[in-house]
């Protein structure tokens, strides 16, 4: 199947710097990247979804200056958390799609963040 | 309405049993569908895709689609402990829109 990877796998930071965490398509090339929070017991939350070299399209509710995101390849897309408060705190997972693959979407192994 | 519906469960089933695992979604134009597992600290694993009308099977997994009643299943036969997760449902429209349902837990008991 199709790999995605995620980097770092976790991240501690202390509040008030900014994360950045990189999704990469390792064996196709992603047309669509999607960027999902998850807080414990809680299912999936879209955050935003991104084409390669266009702006990102931000979910109602979720602050797209707090949340950069960045789709610079077919094969990269960077999520910053600026500016990182505790209630930040979540597993962030990323996943791309591409018609290729009719339309699957292929999850990331997800970056834990802990904002002290 | 939500887009998709799912029973959040839990769902218990021996070891040896079928588990079964349904799925309701709204949008008549919806195109492809997908079942993903989810084990706990875990991201999601694509494990089922259906396109069309019917029964596809892999392994002990049976995906069931039905576009007239809008109704997607999940059949997982000879359950094993290492089935027990969260199952999601998941629907994608035309272009890249994909809707997630918010899950089923399942425990396969030993």
């Amino acid at each position: 199947g199709a790999v995605v990877s995620q980097h770092p796998s976790w991240v501690i930071c202390k509040s008030g710097t900014s994360v950045k965490i990189e999704c990469r398509s390792l064996d196709f090339q992603a047309t669509t990247m999607f960027w999902y929070r998850q807080f414990p017991k809680q299912s999936l939350m879209l955050m935003a979804t991104s084409n390669e070299g266009s702006k990102a399209t931000y979910e109602q509710g979720v602050e797209k200056d707090k949340f950069l995101i960045n789709h610079a390849s077919l094969t990269l897309s960077t999520l910053t958390v600026t500016s990182a408060h505790p209630e930040d705190s979540s597993f962030y997972i990323c996943s791309a799609s591409t018609s290729g693959r009719l339309n699957e979407q292929f999850f990331g192994p997800g970056t834990r963040l802990t904002v002290l | 309405q939500k887009e998709v519906e799912q029973n959040s469960g839990p769902l218990s089933v021996p070891e040896g049993a079928i588990a079964s695992l349904n799925c309701t979604y709204s949008d008549r134009v919806s195109q492809s569908f997908f079942w993903y597992r989810q084990y706990s600290g875990k991201s999601p694993e694509l494990i089922m895709s259906i396109y069309s009308n019917g029964d596809k099977e892999d392994g002990r997994f049976t995906a069931q689609l039905n576009k007239a009643s809008q109704y997607v299943s999940l059949l997982i036969r000879d359950s094993q402990p290492s089935d027990s997760a969260t199952y999601l449902c998941a629907v994608r429209r035309t272009g890249n829109q994909f809707y997630f349902g918010t899950g089923t837990s399942l425990t396969v008991i030993p």
